[in-house]
């Protein structure tokens, strides 16, 4: 069965230093991989997705994420984090030999300090 | 593009009641879905459409049902609300060869 955690509930950094939102997932294939994020009473926003090739996607605002098939990681970065960033990130997969539903993780919420 | 859209916003049923929570998107996409999110627990999928006529159960389907009569709409069908079913609902969509979903800006539900 697919499944992806976020082994983390909030992370804090402060501004202007490199972040990191931590995901990692399980399908029985090769994955497809997203990440998104939710404002406040807001719907989520997509940011960037893997479906094959380079490992490093880059995606919108500055974020980037890396792909890792031995550790089955997929973890979101951004050299300089801005208090704007604050907001919770959702990772999602879908495995694509299967149906076509995604798995989302329960959240991080970032909190980037001024 | 309007994206997809969701009506309504809010709204308080009493127990027992039914509701229809309506979704369209304008990006003449393929699927279609139907999420909860409830706090700390992410998103959950209720139900999904690969296109019109065709529905299938995600995660959570015990009560809720929909329809896809078109592609433009996925409304989604609350019979006898009952107090777990407070949450916020998202629609998405997604193009088949993007994958990437378009999520509405959702409707909080709130069952006394």
């Amino acid at each position: 069965a697919q499944s992806v955690a976020q082994p983390e509930d909030q992370v804090n950094v402060a501004e202007g230093n490199p972040l990191t939102v931590k995901c990692t997932y399980s399908v029985s294939g090769n994955p497809y991989l997203f990440w998104y994020v939710q404002y406040p009473n807001r719907g989520l926003q997509f940011l960037l997705k893997y479906i094959t090739g380079d490992n490093l996607v880059k995606g919108s605002y500055g974020f980037e994420a890396e792909f890792n098939k031995s550790q089955t990681s997929f973890h979101l970065k951004k050299p300089s984090a801005l208090v704007s960033d604050s907001a919770l990130y959702f990772c999602a997969v879908r495995d694509p030999s299967g149906t076509y539903k995604y798995i989302f993780g329960t959240g991080t919420r970032l909190k980037v300090l001024a | 593009n309007a994206g997809v859209t969701q009506t309504p916003k809010f709204r308080i049923l009493k127990i027992g009641q039914s509701m229809t929570l309506q979704c369209t998107q304008d990006m003449n996409h393929n699927y279609m879905y139907w999420y909860r999110q409830d706090p700390g627990m992410g998103l959950k999928l209720i139900y999904y459409s690969v296109g019109a006529g065709i529905t299938d159960k995600g995660e959570v389907p015990n009560g809720y049902n929909v329809s896809r009569s078109t592609t433009e709409d996925f409304p989604l069908r609350l019979e006898l609300a009952a107090p777990s079913q407070t949450s916020v609902y998202f629609c998405a969509s997604t193009l088949r060869d993007a994958h990437e979903q378009y999520f509405g800006p959702g409707t909080r539900l709130t069952v006394t």
